[in-house]
């Protein structure tokens, strides 16, 4: 089955501590995403990748980083440096950005609580 | 810069009606496109409905449709014979150019029994 997978589903980070969100995809896609949703906010791009070894940052990049060593794999760390890390993490992939629609498909998602 | 209203934090509906929920955006770039995306309580994103800005038909999908009113930057989204599993996040976003994609904060839908 072709999809977006993420883990953990839940990840519970004490302060001061870094934590890496895994992302994959077997869609074959060029572009990757990571989006941060937060309680009565839509979600808000943290890093975005078009192609391997290249990233940009989103909106909301600092205290993140993220590698893009593999076609397949978009990992995100959240670094002690994040002010306010609980949240809701979504990756997403697309074709690539010189497709017609582009449109985004999602991974389930994984929860991160800072105790 | 790119922006997307949705005015309704929260509606709800009774099985087998008929809603609309509302979206507003804006943009600069003539050539864009408009997405509808729901998420249900198991937070999972998906992908319900999509319109290219070039196109004047309205785009549907089965029981979900939008009326894009293009001068008026208007996108929403009418959801036929509501079924309960129709509860959920529904999200409006725009991609404009070769920007990435915008979401609005959402609109709550309850279909009520």
């Amino acid at each position: 089955d072709g999809g977006i997978t993420q883990s953990p589903k839940y990840l519970f980070r004490k302060e001061g501590q870094n934590v890496t969100l895994s992302c994959e995809q077997n869609l074959n896609h060029d572009a990757m995403y990571w989006y941060r949703q937060d309680p009565g906010q839509g979600l808000r791009l943290i890093y975005y990748s078009q192609i391997v070894n290249d990233f940009q940052k989103g909106d909301i990049a600092e205290g993140y980083s993220v590698s893009r060593e593999k076609k397949e794999s978009f990992p995100l760390t959240v670094t002690s440096a994040q002010k306010n890390p609980t949240a809701f993490y979504l990756c997403a992939s697309s074709i690539n950005l010189g497709a017609r629609y582009n449109e985004q498909f999602f991974g389930p998602g994984t929860r991160l609580t800072v105790l | 810069a790119q922006t997307v209203t949705q005015s309704q934090p929260e509606m709800s509906v009774q099985e087998a009606e008929t809603v609309t929920l509302s979206c507003t955006y804006d943009t600069s770039e003539n050539n864009y496109y408009l997405f509808w995306y729901k998420q249900p309580p198991s937070r999972q994103m998906i992908l319900v409905i999509r319109q290219e800005a070039y196109k004047q038909q309205n785009a549907t999908e089965n029981r979900f449709s939008v009326n894009f009113q293009k001068a008026a930057k208007s996108f929403s989204l009418k959801i036929s014979d509501s079924q309960l599993g129709d509860t959920a996040m529904y999200f409006c976003a725009l991609r404009a150019g070769a920007n990435n994609l915008f979401f609005g904060t959402g609109t709550r839908l309850t279909v009520i029994p």
